[in-house]
């Protein structure tokens, strides 16, 4: 299994519409994991953290399983602004300082 | 607003021409990052740093990257000589040691060895 592995979709969706993003990683002993969004030709920036009770803001729900080592990120009543590339990430070795990004799935909402 | 500050933006260079990178995090963040970001690859974690000391640079090509951080508020990610698969977006990212794990990206420098 690859350390952090995610569909790259894209996700075509229509404003309104759920969506769920699942990210799998390959180390056991990772205790906090993130989701981070990059727009089109940006940095990458921080949108939720994970950690074992799972984790809510608003539309976004962000949910671990770490029997199945993986993590998901749902997004509720989606928004056209919500049209990004969602990153998921995982510490290395369960190290904070070192972090692992996927490849991104890649979300549309349309209008 | 602190920010990490990147330079230059863009770069347009020939193959075998030397590039340096150059990178201000926010102050009193104390771990610094490069990462590298291509279309097949995604975000691949080049070199990082902690209280200036390098701690990794395993995913850096050693023989013509070069990473260095000479004073807390300056980090350098030098390519000797360049190459046209070295073209990519370049972030620079810093981390003040706590336990948030949220990543501060810089804007990126863009690199097109041609």
């Amino acid at each position: 299994r690859k350390e952090v592995e995610q569909d790259p979709g894209p996700f075509n969706v229509p404003e309104g519409a759920t969506v769920a993003f699942n990210c799998t990683y390959s180390n056991s002993a990772s205790q906090s994991f993130f989701w981070y969004r990059q727009d089109c030709r940006k940095e990458p920036k921080l949108l939720m953290s994970v950690y074992s009770s799972g984790n809510e803001d608003g539309r976004f729900t962000a949910q671990l399983n770490r029997a199945s080592q993986y993590i998901s990120l749902l997004i509720r009543d989606s928004k056209l602004s919500d049209s990004a590339t969602y990153l998921c990430v995982v510490p290395r070795g369960g190290s904070q300082g070192n972090l692992i990004f996927g490849k991104g799935t890649k979300l549309s909402v349309k209008p | 607003d602190a920010r990490v500050t990147q330079t230059p933006r863009d770069k347009v260079t020939e193959m075998g021409q030397e590039v340096t990178m150059r990178c201000q995090p926010i102050l009193g963040h104390n771990t610094v990052f490069w990462y590298r970001q291509t279309m097949m690859q995604g975000l691949e974690l080049l070199a990082y740093f902690r209280n200036r000391a390098p701690l990794d640079d395993s995913g850096m090509p050693k023989d013509r990257f070069s990473a260095e951080m000479p004073d807390a508020t300056l980090a350098t990610l030098k390519i000797q000589p360049s190459e046209p698969r070295d073209s990519a977006v370049y972030f620079c990212a810093s981390l003040r040691d706590s336990n948030t794990g949220e990543l501060f990206f810089g804007e990126g420098s863009r690199l097109t060895v041609l």
